[in-house]
């Protein structure tokens, strides 16, 4: 069972960027067609999707946060990454990595269902001076 | 965006219990509707997805019902292992969207 691993500074200073990683093994982050995610949750609260990205580069932001976020795809390390910029106290969280699958419906025209069915362990950052 | 409003936001219950958590959105998103499970310091677990497909290996008690904007996660018996914060998130439009949560907890 492929495993995702988040890595990455626990502390980043106020307006500098924060820069994630996050590992994937026993499996290749070229093999499906999954697409791969991060999400966050700050400490008592709910998550947010920030967005996700397929080994081609093709990608979905969040328009909340689109204008700081950048993700990026390694294939040849098997990583995938988050940037966001410009980062404030309200970006401390937990953040997550996840993989994304889909499976069509029998029916034609098919509808297909996204899901985040692997997830890292996450990793805490804090924005703080 | 697509606002996605559980209920309850907490629940106590004993283990044995029929439990149902619901979860609205705030305009239609046909079945693509996914239920996590978080434990305290844990990642989520993805247990139900595409509405009421069960992930592998979660038990079978665990199902799923709804459409369009209404959505239900039922345990038919409830065990130890599942007190813990359940999440909805929806699928059918970005930006992909959660609920709040909901804590079920030991009576």
């Amino acid at each position: 069972q492929v495993q995702l691993q988040e890595s990455g500074p626990g502390l980043v200073k106020p307006s500098q960027t924060l820069s994630l990683t996050c590992t994937v093994s026993d499996g290749s982050i070229n093999s499906g067609s999954y697409s791969w995610s991060w999400i966050r949750q700050p400490a008592g609260k709910g998550l947010e999707w920030i967005g996700r990205i397929y080994t081609s580069g093709s990608n979905n932001y969040n328009p909340s946060l689109k204008s700081r976020v950048t993700m990026s795809v390694d294939t040849s390390n098997n990583q995938f990454s988050l940037k966001l910029s410009s980062v404030t106290a309200t970006d401390t969280a937990v953040y997550y990595c996840a993989r994304g699958a889909h499976y069509a419906s029998g029916s034609y025209p098919p509808i297909y269902y996204y899901y985040m069915d692997v997830w890292g362990k996450g990793t805490t950052v804090t924005v703080s001076s | 965006d697509i606002q996605m409003t559980q209920s309850p936001s907490s629940l106590s219950a004993s283990e044995g219990d029929r439990v149902t958590i619901t979860c609205r959105a705030s305009q239609s998103i046909g079945r693509n509707l996914n239920w996590y499970q978080q434990k305290p310091g844990k990642a989520p677990k993805l247990l139900m997805y595409g509405t009421s497909s069960l992930q592998g290996g979660v038990p079978s008690r665990f199902s799923g019902s709804g459409s369009g904007t209404d959505f239900t996660l039922t345990i038919s018996s409830l065990q130890p292992e599942d007190f813990a914060t359940y999440h909805c998130q929806q699928s059918d439009r970005f930006p992909w969207t959660f609920g709040q949560g909901t804590k079920v907890e030991i009576k």
